[in-house]
């Protein structure tokens, strides 16, 4: 199983960012996949949840700015971050759920998203 | 929506010591609970799910225990590469929430 997270970068605030994962190694489609982050010296935040039939979930923290979305075709999930905020400078981890629980059994390397100006 | 409190936020212990972390859900998840190890640096790693299990390839010197709203991680004998961070994480249904974390030093 492999996780490769990407498009984290320097924004200002009020800025928007797209991250993607790209997943190999097992049948993607058939798991639910999820975002994670990690604020600098801080706690893990779990963000939101995709299930593979489709079902989204979000963290109260960032629901009506973040925006999860997988494409089973391309073994790929995304984040589309709007209204960014200084608070949502971490290091944002991509992460597999075992099959038919949502724990997570696969972490990507994480990408990093700063919010400043 | 349910929170997850760990204590104590940080230990300092001995090598070959037992050490105990707490986890406490504010309503039952019955055993939707998960244990990771951060190391400095590094990305979390899968120690125990179902509150007991221990994820294949984790060493037998870590346990889980609990059900409900109390949970336990027990390193039964510390060594100094289980330096971490350790997390707890209720998975019952969403949101799926993590609890303060846990830092473990070598006293």
């Amino acid at each position: 199983v492999h996780l490769v997270e990407s498009g984290g970068g320097l924004i200002q605030p009020g800025g928007s960012l797209r991250l993607s994962c790209a997943a190999s190694g097992f049948a993607f489609g058939s798991y639910n996949m999820n975002w994670v982050r990690q604020a600098p010296g801080k706690g893990l935040d779990w963000v939101s949840l995709i299930t593979s039939s489709g079902n989204i979930y979000y963290a109260d923290s960032v629901k009506g700015r973040f925006t999860i979305s997988r494409d089973n075709v391309r073994n790929s999930l995304y984040l589309q971050i709007n209204s960014l905020r200084a608070e949502d400078t971490a290091v944002y981890f991509c992460a597999s759920s075992a099959y038919y629980n949502d724990y997570f059994d696969y972490w990507g390397q994480g990408t990093l998203v700063t919010v400043s100006s | 929506d349910i929170q997850m409190t760990q204590s104590p936020s940080s230990l300092s212990a001995s090598v070959g010591d037992r050490v105990t972390i707490t986890c406490r859900a504010s309503q039952g998840i019955n055993k939707f609970l998960a244990w990771y190890q951060q190391k400095p640096g590094k990305v979390p790693k899968l120690l125990i799910y179902a509150a007991s299990t221990l994820q294949s390839g984790v060493p037998s010197r870590f346990s889980g225990s609990g059900s409900g709203t109390d949970f336990t991680l027990t390193i039964s004998s510390l060594q100094p590469e289980d330096v971490a961070t350790y997390y707890c994480q209720k998975y019952n249904s969403a949101p799926l929430t993590f609890g303060g974390g846990t830092k473990v030093e070598i006293k």
